[in-house]
């Protein structure tokens, strides 16, 4: 397994800020990503965080609005961009192993006002 | 695109019945079957995985089955605990060399075991 230390856990936001959550991983991994979870729904992928170049981002996702950075095999950020209420979710940093297990981490959950 | 479907989305038993959970997905090339519980304020925590070349596995009370011809599969927890109550989440990806094995999710189902 990994240890998956995310921060913040939680944020209270206005609304046209940005925020920053930040993700460290005990071990080096290949794999990151980053997932979306909003209020009593199930998870959704916004990107995976790719060491030293760009993230790749799912359908309904762009970098503009999530620009993410990997800059080594142990940290990745995801900022949440010019934030609206409707981007109030638990933002999840997940890694894979390389037994091909996937490990989240505890959430950072963001609600903005 | 995969798509999984998980039921039922809520569950209610009492402590020492099982619990089962199911879930299909459509895409046939899915290889990789993992299991989720997420108890509240914090992230899903991997609880089994299968994949595609087992029908069966058990861990303890817990128990995943994968049919692949019928492209569904369960889990079984058995003689459940109040600890147990939580949300549920399957999930699927097609793992290999020339992929990101990309998870895809079930809706969730949450579990209350009554003492």
């Amino acid at each position: 397994s990994a240890v998956i230390s995310q921060k913040p856990s939680r944020d209270i936001c206005q609304r046209g800020t940005s925020l920053t959550i930040q993700c460290q991983v005990d071990s080096q991994v290949t794999m990151m990503f980053w997932y979306r979870q909003q209020p009593g729904q199930s998870l959704t992928l916004i990107a995976t965080a790719n060491q030293g170049s760009e993230a790749t981002y799912e359908s309904g996702f762009v970098i503009d609005k999530f620009p993410i950075s990997r800059p080594n095999l142990t940290f990745s950020t995801l900022t949440v961009s010019n934030m609206s209420p409707e981007d109030s979710s638990i933002y999840l940093c997940s890694v894979r192993t390389g037994g091909g297990k996937l490990f989240f981490g505890s959430g950072t959950q963001l609600s903005v006002l | 695109g995969e798509n999984v479907e998980q039921h039922p989305s809520t569950l209610s038993v009492q402590e020492g019945d099982s619990a089962v959970i199911k879930c299909t997905y459509s895409d046939s090339a899915s290889n990789y079957f993992p299991w989720y519980k997420q108890e509240l304020g914090k992230g899903p925590q991997l609880i089994i995985d299968i994949r595609s070349n087992v029908g069966e596995k058990k861990d303890q009370r817990i128990a995943v089955t994968l049919n692949k011809t019928a492209k569904h599969f369960s889990l079984h927890i058995t003689e459940t605990q109040p600890e147990d109550s939580a949300v549920y989440f399957c999930a699927a990806s097609i793992q290999g060399s020339s992929n990101t094995g990309k998870l895809i999710f079930g809706q969730g189902t949450t579990l209350q075991v009554k003492p």
